[in-house]
């Protein structure tokens, strides 16, 4: 069974703070990885994609992976209030058609 | 436009009678997913189409589900004979490969009385 698994959270950081997500998945075929935001009552939001081994940084957001240890980070930079969601990580294995969704991890920035 | 589209955003109906939700995907997009998601709860996945074929159906949760999609582009998923339990936010979401970037519609919210 292919998992991607998160931690459910709350996750609350200050305003300004940087706040940390992270994924772990099993399947070491594993070829790109995705988060995604989502707002209460909202669908899913691409924010970022990786698909090699390292860091990638869009504006507050950087991505890590790390294929060896099989997990993928996201960390947010400056937190705003706006931040606060739910962020989903997913996982594609090459080959294959399948996105394997985590649960997802709340996200509280506080004011 | 750019995006998914997705209709309708919200629907009403009684149980035991059937729905159809429309799922238009992003132009040049040959993989098309849909999804099912119920409050507060993770992404259930419900159907595959690459092209106009479904290689995978097996997540639709009963025979009262059924997809198709006509011309590569547009989807409809259809549930008959609704009951309570199909109540949930139904997303449809596109890619331009199987392991690409996938983007999501605003969904279509199935309350059933």
């Amino acid at each position: 069974q292919k998992e991607v698994e998160q931690n459910s959270g709350p996750l609350s950081v200050p305003e300004g703070a940087i706040a940390s997500l992270n994924c772990t998945y099993s399947d070491r075929g594993s070829q790109s990885f995705f988060w995604y935001r989502q707002y209460s009552g909202k669908s899913p939001e691409l924010i970022m994609s990786i698909y090699s081994n390292g860091d990638k940084e869009d504006g507050r957001f950087t991505a890590q992976l790390n294929k060896a240890s099989q997990y993928v980070s996201l960390l947010i930079r400056d937190s705003q209030p706006s931040d606060s969601a739910t962020y989903l990580c997913a996982v594609t294995t090459s080959g294959t058609y399948k996105y394997i969704f985590g649960t997802g991890t709340r996200l509280k920035v506080l004011a | 436009g750019a995006g998914v589209s997705q209709s309708p955003s919200n629907k009403v109906t009684e149980k035991g009678k059937d729905v159809e939700l429309r799922c238009d995907p992003i132009s040049g997009h040959t993989a098309l997913y849909w999804y099912r998601q119920s409050l507060g709860q993770g992404l259930e996945f419900l159907i595959y189409f690459q092209g106009n074929s479904a290689p995978d159906k097996s997540g639709l949760p009963s025979d009262r589900f059924s997809a198709e999609r006509t011309g590569g582009s547009v989807s409809t998923l259809t549930i008959q004979r609704t009951q309570q339990e199909d109540s949930a936010v139904y997303l449809c979401a596109s890619s331009r490969t199987t392991t690409g970037e996938l983007f999501f519609g605003e969904g279509s919210r199935l309350t059933v009385l």
